[in-house]
């Protein structure tokens, strides 16, 4: 069955600085993986999407990109905010889609001041 | 905007309970979703629902049952509460359509004790 990692937990970084954080997956390629923000006691909320034949997407502060050979999509958001800190989850569509996703456990951003 | 509606943001139940939790959306998606979420354990999917009457079993809906008696509410139902089900409980919906994003809910922080 797909199994989808995020290899950080928590990742602190600087004002200013560059956030990336990594997604992989383990078995075939979906046809598109999306990444979500989740505010502590809230419900997530959809950022982007990129699809299978998409190397990039960008949206304001933030870009996507999927790597179908390493089976991994990074995330990253430049000029990072301490608004930037909440907890970012990426998901693939699975089980016949129809909008069944498998949610990785989620990399918790803090961005210090 | 899509809204999805929890009717509670915080339960307090007791063992042995029957327990209800509801869900409604505004945007006549055909597509709704009962997650779990737990830490270290993600989102969780119990059950769905892609019609009026039609439901799906998850991949954890042992001690869970639903409703989806109107297109815009689903419901969740703990037939019996148990302490185990202590968790963040968060609805979602998507248009069929597109498939791809889901919108979600404020989750419902369901304590049993």
């Amino acid at each position: 069955s797909q199994k989808i990692e995020q290899n950080s937990e928590a990742l602190n970084i600087q004002e200013g600085k560059t956030a990336t954080l990594t997604c992989n997956y383990t078995n075939y390629s979906p046809a598109y993986l999306q990444w979500y923000r989740q505010d502590p006691g809230r419900g997530p909320v959809f950022l982007l999407l990129i699809r299978e034949n998409e190397k990039e997407k960008r949206k304001e502060r933030l870009k996507v990109t999927f790597d179908t050979t390493l089976k991994q999509s990074l995330f990253h958001i430049t000029a990072s905010q301490p608004a930037d800190s909440a907890t970012y989850l990426c998901a693939l569509p699975y089980g016949g889609s129809q909008g069944n996703l498998i949610f990785g456990k989620g990399t918790k951003l803090s961005v210090k001041p | 905007d899509v809204k999805v509606t929890q009717s509670s943001r915080y339960l307090v139940k007791r063992t042995g309970e029957k327990v209800f939790l509801e869900c409604v959306q505004d945007m006549d998606h055909e597509n709704m979703f009962w997650y779990r979420q737990d830490p270290g354990l993600g989102l969780r999917l119990i059950y769905f629902s892609y019609d009026v009457k039609m439901k799906e079993k998850g991949d954890i809906p042992e001690g869970y049952s639903v409703s989806r008696e109107k297109k815009e509410r689903f419901s969740l139902i703990l037939e019996s509460a148990s302490t185990n089900q202590t968790s963040m409980y968060l609805c979602a919906s998507i248009h069929s359509a597109t498939n791809e994003k889901l919108f979600f809910g404020s989750g419902t922080q369901l304590s049993v004790l």
